[in-house]
């Protein structure tokens, strides 16, 4: 059992939008930056979203992110056949004092 | 460009030991925080191991704690993860993973991925 929970999978046609929720608690979403982890079958992950809302170079602006409280979102716009993935989130734990990743979001186009 | 080759991964019978080495270019290897992800196959992503810049500020997760030990060693551009007592749950690829900060803290964030090296724990 993830410390953050994801839900299992997502899915929408193409062009339209999903968003991913992340649920976590005081002790790590509430203070701390969370961050989004695209992984495509077979390949290691790759960062999508680091600093609140900010993506490295190449990753296009049809990903963003959020936080509330306690829980994070990642959402994918004008969705296409290449996001097809698993995605994670993840942020520090200040009571456990490491660092935990949701179970993973596999996002399906359909 | 930036690389993280891992290496020392096989298959090892439950309770021996084993030795992961991850080599780095292409950044300023002392200047981050680095740590040790592993992955079930056809699992989710688990952390497992992190320290700061100047191998300080270790972490673990409970699930290895007391079994497995992380280093670095700067002068060679070099991480490293010690693993002991190993159980057939230890099954899975381990991935090197660079944090984009100085020390494995309530801020890091994991910017740079190797491909892993699978270790399969089994009689």
């Amino acid at each position: 059992q993830s410390v953050l929970t994801q839900p299992p999978s997502v899915s929408a046609a193409p062009g339209q939008k999903v968003t991913i929720s992340c649920s976590g608690s005081s002790s790590n979403i509430g203070n701390n930056d969370v961050s989004w982890y695209q992984q495509f079958p077979g390949t290691a992950p790759k960062l999508l979203i680091h600093d609140k809302n900010k993506r490295p170079s190449g990753i296009p602006d049809r990903f963003s992110a959020s936080k509330s409280g306690t829980s994070a979102t990642l959402g994918i716009t004008g969705l296409q056949t290449g996001d097809e993935a698993d995605y994670y989130c993840g942020t520090w734990d200040n009571s456990l004092g490491v660092w935990v990743f949701g179970g993973g979001t596999k996002v399906t186009v359909l | 460009e930036v690389q993280l080759v891992e290496s020392g991964g096989g298959l090892v019978r439950p309770g021996r030991s084993l030795r992961l080495s991850c080599s780095v270019s292409g950044f300023t290897f002392d200047d981050y925080a680095m740590h040790w992800v592993r992955q079930a196959p056809g699992k989710g992503l688990e952390w497992v191991s992190g320290l700061s810049w100047n191998g300080g500020g270790i972490a673990y997760a409970d699930s290895v704690k007391g079994r497995f030990t992380i280093s670095r060693d700067n002068a060679k551009n070099s991480l490293y993860l010690q693993m002991n007592s190993l159980r057939p749950e230890d099954t899975a690829f381990y991935y090197c993973v660079k944090d984009m900060r100085l020390t494995c803290a309530y801020d890091s964030e994991f910017d740079y991925w190797g491909q892993g090296t699978l270790v399969t724990v089994s009689s």
